[in-house]
């Protein structure tokens, strides 16, 4: 089964818009983070925003923001006031067993979300 | 500025040979992890080190070998065993605490080609 699924291949959204684009993740560990990361054409990832698995609240990163609903495991990221220069990859990644000791932070993605801003 | 460096940038390799992917970070984190990336897929690991001359296999090891001299440098060869190596690679570090919130960095990446 899939770690992190994300369904939406690609989206479009108009510039000054909002977009959500989802992130849905499967594990049995209690402690885990969620990652998003934004990867232009050009082909570098950038970190934008992190949820823990224990932070009640919904994490915020300027127009990004998490809505992260544990119960239903997903951790949708959200962009407001879309602007040009998002387009790109998006990406949602889980580190699990943030408790566990003597071992490397290990990241699982998801395949990913091309998003589109248009004029 | 901190941060990390791969190169070269574009890189050819011939049917039955070696290459190698430098990867090389001065932000001062203990742990390093190398990426493939394919066309419409996210990024699978491929080997990680958490310390200097320590390393795991990730999820793709096959064809592929690291070593992990010095704690800023994380070389990947490609070997001739890996018969599908066309791919974007990313090289990433991160600090070694892991209960906390620290993202993994990554370089601009390496894109190799067969020839």
């Amino acid at each position: 089964a899939q770690k992190i699924t994300q369904t939406q291949p690609g989206m479009f959204v108009q510039e000054k818009e909002a977009v959500t684009l989802d992130c849905t993740y499967d594990t049995s560990d209690q402690s885990y983070g969620l990652f998003w990361y934004k990867q232009p054409s050009s082909g570098e990832m950038i970190f934008l925003i992190y949820q823990g698995s224990y932070d009640e609240q919904n994490a915020t990163e300027g127009r990004y923001s998490l809505n992260f609903q544990k119960a239903r495991k997903s951790a949708n990221l959200v962009i407001s006031a879309s602007q040009l220069g998002d387009s790109a990859m998006y990406f949602c990644a889980m580190r699990e067993g943030l408790l566990d000791t003597g071992t490397a932070s290990k990241l699982t993605f998801g395949t990913g979300t091309r998003l589109q801003v248009t004029l | 500025d901190g941060g990390i460096t791969q190169s070269p940038k574009y890189l050819f390799r011939k049917e039955g040979q070696n290459v190698t992917l430098s990867c090389e970070q001065n932000l001062n984190h203990d742990a390093m992890y190398w990426y493939r990336q394919d066309p419409g897929q996210g990024l699978r690991l491929i080997y990680y080190s958490q310390i200097v001359n320590d390393f795991q296999k990730g999820d793709i090891a096959e064809g592929y070998s690291v070593s992990r001299e010095k704690k800023e440098s994380f070389p990947l060869t490609v070997t001739s065993a890996q018969k599908n190596p066309t791919a974007f690679y990313l090289c990433a570090s991160s600090p070694r605490d892991r209960a906390s919130n620290q993202p993994q960095h990554f370089g601009d990446g390496t894109r190799l080609s067969i020839l």
